[in-house]
């Protein structure tokens, strides 16, 4: 099984602060066809997750371009660029080119 | 629009049979594939199984003994069905579009006697 490795664990930061997700896969995400299957979702309380970032770092319609998305192969990287109070929540690495999919979450808090 | 709606009950027996489904509109389940999720309470997501496009099917291996996913193309239903449910099978369970762009609101499924 493919293992996501997310970290921090926890992330406290001030509103207008800039931070940085990192996702770590144990194996290559780069598909067959090209493409690399890593997302990344934002999981408000008590709300299902939505899709931020797609293929690594396409925004997602609808979503701030203060959420960007770099990466390739095994390491990945959510950056928000100024944190917003509607941010808080816990984000999700998520990729579709192996199974499972999941990466442990990333709580994201206020200081 | 896409939607995606999960129903079924809310408690179920210890040692009995979990049956969701996942009421799609909006899409054919001949096009995508839907996915199914769950979440303990104050847990991360878990990922359970998918039925694809074309029918087939792939399980969560820690699920897959006890685990089924289904469909009907005709009232755009996904089933999901797992035996012998124990305590630690409460949670949350979502079903999402394949690409997790559509998911649905989750259904809350405690195992209690």
């Amino acid at each position: 099984d493919v293992v996501l490795t997310q970290t921090p664990p926890t992330l406290s930061a001030t509103i207008g602060q800039s931070v940085s997700i990192s996702c770590r896969s144990s194996q290559s995400l780069l598909h067959s066809n090209g493409n690399t299957y890593l997302n990344w979702l934002l999981q408000r309380p008590g709300q299902p997750p939505q899709l931020l970032i797609y293929l690594v770092s396409r925004l997602e319609s609808g979503v701030p371009n203060r959420f960007s998305g770099s990466g390739s192969g095994t390491d990945f990287t959510l950056k928000i660029s100024g944190v917003e109070a509607e941010d808080l929540g816990v984000y999700y690495c998520v990729q579709s080119t192996h199974a499972p999919p999941f990466g442990a979450g990333t709580k994201l808090e206020l200081k | 629009q896409v939607q995606l709606k999960e129903s079924g009950p809310g408690l179920v027996k210890p040692s009995l049979t979990l049956s969701l489904t996942c009421t799609v509109s909006g899409f054919s389940l001949s096009s995508y594939g839907v996915i199914w999720v769950r979440q303990p309470p104050g847990k991360g997501l878990e990922w359970m199984g998918v039925i694809w496009g074309n029918g087939n099917t792939n399980y969560n291996s820690a699920l897959k003994s006890r685990l089924s996913i289904s469909r009907d193309t005709s009232k755009s239903q996904v089933f999901l069905k797992m035996n012998n449910l124990q305590t630690e099978d409460t949670a949350m369970y979502f079903c999402a579009r394949s690409g997790w762009r559509y998911w649905g609101q989750g259904v809350m499924v405690t195992v209690s006697s």
